[in-house]
């Protein structure tokens, strides 16, 4: 147990689908990360949130869009997805941005048929 | 953008042996962190080691900055050991932020 909790755990959706995945972290930190795990490739940063705000866009598609009303939750919206976007999406919070250790949720298996 | 490379891509080992994995970066970094991620997909944060050297128990890492790598040393490894071992290195300019490398892959036998 991290403190960093995701739903859901599992999800399947189609193409013209839309979803979104939720983090929520008990810890009491500042920022909070998406990540983006695929097989075969290295975990990819996606959006970085700190007190709220958003510092870093990755270059993710705008299919995939962030929320993050406040500095315990944050959610990827999803909406009119690939099947390459099947993956692992991980979040993770940390006391602040960049100089402190992250702590990751157990992460959200996505399969886009 | 910074390379990162992780040796050996996979690793297996009896239970009980000593094994090091390896972190190589081609530029200079402020943060480096050692992950472990279970074969669940739960990543658990080992060490957040921009430099010297951190012990937890049965591991320990060593980091030198100024030749752009890091070491983790596991002892005496266990089954649970088993998973992949990430490496995460991050910049505060530029346009590299967190890179991880590819991991590598530990499996203990019993």
């Amino acid at each position: 147990e991290t403190g960093v909790t995701q739903t859901p755990r599992h999800l399947v959706m189609g193409m013209t689908n839309k979803k979104s995945l939720k983090c929520e972290q008990h810890l009491g930190h500042n920022a909070m990360y998406w990540y983006k795990q695929s097989a075969k490739k290295p975990l990819e940063l996606m959006f970085v949130y700190n007190f709220k705000e958003q510092t870093e866009n990755n270059s993710v598609p705008s299919r995939f869009s962030p929320e993050c009303p406040n500095s315990s939750h944050l959610f990827l919206h999803l909406h009119t997805l690939q099947p390459e976007d099947s993956a692992l999406y991980l979040c993770a919070s940390s006391q602040d941005q960049g100089r402190y250790e992250q702590y990751f949720g157990p992460g959200t298996r996505l399969t886009v048929t | 953008g910074i390379q990162v490379e992780q040796s050996p891509p996979d690793l297996i080992l009896q239970e009980g042996a000593n094994s090091t994995l390896r972190c190589n970066f081609s530029d200079s970094v402020n943060n480096l962190q050692w992950f472990h991620q279970n074969p669940w997909g739960q990543l658990i944060n080992l060490f957040y080691i921009p430099s010297g050297t951190k012990q937890n128990g049965r591991l320990s890492a060593t980091t030198v900055a100024t030749e752009r790598y890091s070491l983790l040393y596991i002892s005496s490894s266990q089954t649970t050991d088993s998973g992949v071992y990430f490496c995460a290195v991050e910049r505060w300019v530029g346009d590299d932020k967190i890179i991880f490398g590819k991991g590598t892959r530990l499996h203990i036998l019993p």
